[in-house]
C-alpha cells in the first residue's frame, strides 16, 4: 500500500528537541524528494523543509533554518523506508501538525500526504 | 516569496449546489498551481496540479482553471463529502512552496 505515516510527536518544553519519522512505503522512495509541511492550530499550512531524492540537498523554511534538519535514510527495501525531521531549540510558535508529503517528480506538487503528528512546545 | 490568498475565507453551500473558491499569486506563477482537500485528523489529498489537471481517482466534480496570478477551484456540485477546507499551493518558484490561508467549505 502507497501511504506515509508520521511518529514521534509531542509534548516538549521550549528550547527541546525532538525528531519526526515517517515511514514511506508502496512506492520507489530514492526517486522522489519529500517534506514535511506543517499546519499551526487555526492556521494554513506552511512549508517546513525539503530533501531530494538523493538527500544530497536540502531547503528549509526562514522560520526553522539553523534550528531543524531533514534527512532521509537508504534501506535494502527501495520501497520501504523513513523520512526524518530532527527539531532543536523549539519553540512555542512550532506548536503544529507536522506532515510529511511525497513531491512529485520534479519537486512540485504534493501528490501524497501523511495524516501528520501532533507538535506541542509549552512549559 | 510568492504570497498565495485565497477567498473566501469561508464559503457556505448547500449540497448539490456549485462553489468556486479563488486563489490569487502575488507575481505570476503560469500554470504552476495545486489545489488540496483538508479534512481534519486526515492526511491533505491532492485535487488539481498544473491549474486544471485533476489528478488519479478524483472526481469529474472538481474542476480548476486560470493561470498567470488568477485561479479558481470549481465543485460543480456539492456532497457531503466535500465539506473541508481547500488549499491552494504554488509551484513556480521554490523554495520556499507556498500555500493559501485555506477556503472552509461548510454546509448552508
Amino acid at each position: 500500500e502507497v501511504q506515509l505515516l508520521e511518529s514521534g510527536g509531542g509534548l516538549v518544553q521550549p528550547g527541546g528537541s525532538l525528531r519526526l519519522s515517517c515511514a514511506a512505503s508502496g512506492f520507489i522512495f530514492n526517486n522522489y524528494a519529500m517534506s514535511w509541511v506543517r499546519q499551526a492550530p487555526g492556521k494554513g499550512l506552511e512549508w517546513v523543509s525539503a530533501i531530494n531524492g538523493g538527500g544530497d540537498s536540502t531547503y528549509y523554511a526562514d522560520s526553522v533554518k539553523g534550528r531543524f534538519a531533514i534527512s532521509r535514510d537508504s534501506s535494502d527495501n527501495p520501497y520501504k523506508n523513513t523520512l526524518y525531521l530532527q527539531m532543536n531549540s523549539l519553540r512555542a510558535d512550532d506548536t503544529a501538525i507536522y506532515h510529511c508529503a511525497k513531491s512529485s517528480m520534479g519537486a512540485r506538487h504534493f501528490d501524497l500526504w501523511g495524516r501528520g503528528t501532533l507538535v506541542a512546545v509549552s512549559s | 516569496e510568492i504570497v498565495m490568498t485565497q477567498s473566501p475565507a469561508t464559503l457556505a453551500v448547500s449540497p448539490g449546489e456549485r462553489a468556486i473558491l479563488s486563489c490569487r499569486a502575488s507575481q505570476s506563477i503560469s500554470s504552476n498551481l495545486a489545489w488540496y482537500q483538508h479534512k481534519p485528523g486526515q492526511a491533505p489529498r491532492l485535487l488539481i496540479y498544473d491549474a486544471s489537471t485533476r489528478a488519479k481517482g478524483i472526481p469529474a466534480r472538481f474542476s480548476g482553471s486560470g493561470s498567470g496570478t488568477e485561479f479558481t477551484l470549481t465543485i460543480s456540485s456539492l456532497q457531503s463529502e466535500d465539506f473541508a477546507v481547500y488549499f491552494c499551493q504554488q509551484y513556480n518558484n521554490w523554495p520556499p512552496w507556498t500555500f493559501g490561508q485555506g477556503t472552509k467549505v461548510e454546509i448552508k
